[in-house]
């Protein structure tokens, strides 16, 4: 059972626009929401977090919306470039052991 | 952040044989975990490990297929054993830090091809 649901599965985005990447969450006792960022060949490395008590949480050009309410949460990635394709994972836990989504692969193309 | 290395990045094997991948990390940590990521696909765990007890086998995953060894607080070892095409993956060591924002970080993945 996916207890985090991830989409897009892929996703395409010209150099300089936005790319979002949404994911839900079903377990009310998750309580800490990374997004991991994975080259080819690399593993995971996180890239941003967020915990249930904040809406927003920025980074750069990264930024985490949260809506509890919903069971929700989203990462923008503004003026994307060319360097930010890779697959990113949302996750959550309710413990020390990280809950992963399926993925998305994200191109930023020229 | 903790640095993790694996060993080895890399093989290719036969069906049948078994293949130890090491896992060090730079400091002591309690917990350590390992994951395998089919190819294309998202991180799926398979146990944790803690230092002075037998690991935690998540559902689907037993001890005789993945033995996992942790003689102390800065290294792991995950057998594959008897080994077949299935279990052509990458396999990844992580580990939990406590304290800050209690972050979990991995290695750089052991890719395994089983012919």
């Amino acid at each position: 059972q996916q207890q985090v649901k991830q989409s897009p599965q892929s996703l395409i985005v010209q150099k300089g626009g936005i790319s979002i990447i949404n994911c839900a969450y079903e377990n009310t006792a998750f309580d800490y929401f990374p997004w991991y960022q994975q080259f080819p060949g690399k593993g995971p490395a996180l890239l941003i977090a967020i915990r249930p008590d904040v809406s927003e949480k920025k980074e750069g050009r990264f930024t985490i919306s949260f809506n509890k309410s919903a069971k929700q949460f989203s990462l923008h990635i503004m003026d994307s470039q060319p360097g930010d394709s890779a697959t990113y994972f949302c996750a959550s836990r309710p413990n020390q052991k990280v809950t992963f989504g399926i993925g998305t692969k994200l191109q930023v193309i020229p | 952040s903790a640095v993790i290395s694996q060993k080895p990045s890399r093989d290719i094997c036969q069906r049948g044989t078994s293949l130890t991948i090491q896992c060090q990390v730079d400091s002591q940590v309690t917990m350590m975990f390992w994951y395998r990521q089919q190819p294309g696909q998202s991180l799926t765990l398979i146990a944790t490990a803690n230092q002075g007890s037998e690991a935690t086998y998540e559902s689907g995953f037993v001890i005789d297929k993945f033995p996992i060894s942790r003689p102390n607080l800065t290294f792991s070892t995950l057998t594959v054993s008897n080994m077949s095409p299935e279990d052509s993956s990458i396999y990844l060591c992580s580990v939990y830090r406590t304290g800050g924002e209690n972050e979990q970080f991995f290695g750089p993945g052991t890719r395994l091809t089983v012919l």
